[in-house]
């Protein structure tokens, strides 16, 4: 069973087009996350919810704006897509008591063209 | 500010032979640290970790890693490289217990020559 599963792995779209990304984590966790891995591997966060209440939001602009319905989802959506916006997206989750280890999905490769 | 530094971008390594891949981070109160590897194509799978406690971690694949303050280190290392420990490997540092941000090194990849 996938701790941390996301959908879609691989997805290719055009400049200007409206996207979203998956995420659902059965690890019973109560914080998710988005980071955002460049073309130079660099990873860096993007948001991060606890309990559906957006808690880190790192100056991403607009355009991405992440859903949580509940505690086990939390969805990016990303409207005008942008080619800088190409980059591998990891969703995560992690328990806040207990040191607050995160554990990573297998990422969406994102293609903007 | 706090940060992480991965100095060598790139390392090849025969098989069979030990590894120590270098991480020093930046950071005013008791670190969280982390290594993660990323095999190609793959998401961030959990090395080890280190909170508090003994210096020296153990971690999955038969690595470990030793924290050591005085030179805001946390190295990993591994004894007998595998071909399969062919990847990328990332030391992050958790600022915070409560929000459970990362902040990422620049990642090291890891050659495994035959």
């Amino acid at each position: 069973d996938t701790a941390v599963s996301q959908t879609p792995k691989y997805l290719v779209t055009q400049m200007g087009n409206d996207k979203s990304i998956k995420c659902e984590q059965n690890l019973g966790h109560d914080t998710m996350y988005w980071y955002k891995q460049d073309s130079k591997k660099f990873l860096k966060i993007m948001f991060s919810y606890n309990n559906k209440e957006l808690i880190i939001n790192e100056t991403v602009p607009n355009r991405f704006s992440p859903k949580s319905p509940d505690k086990a989802h939390l969805n990016l959506h990303i409207n005008s897509l942008e080619l800088g916006d190409s980059a591998v997206y990891f969703c995560a989750s992690s328990q806040t008591e207990g040191g607050n280890t995160i554990y990573f999905g297998e990422g969406s490769w994102l293609t903007v063209v | 500010a706090q940060s992480v530094t991965q100095p060598d971008i790139h390392i090849t390594v025969s098989e069979g032979a030990s590894l120590e891949l270098r991480c020093n981070y930046s950071y005013g109160a008791t670190p969280y640290l982390f290594w993660y590897v990323q095999s190609p194509g793959q998401g961030l799978q959990l090395l080890l970790k280190y909170f508090s406690g003994d210096t020296l971690v153990q971690g999955i694949k038969g690595f470990e890693a030793e924290f050591k303050r005085s030179q805001s280190s946390f190295n990993l290392r591994k004894p007998s490289v595998h071909w399969s420990d062919a990847a990328e490997y990332f030391c992050a540092v958790g600022v915070s217990s409560n929000t459970g941000k990362l902040i990422f090194g620049q990642g090291t990849t890891l050659q495994v020559k035959p």
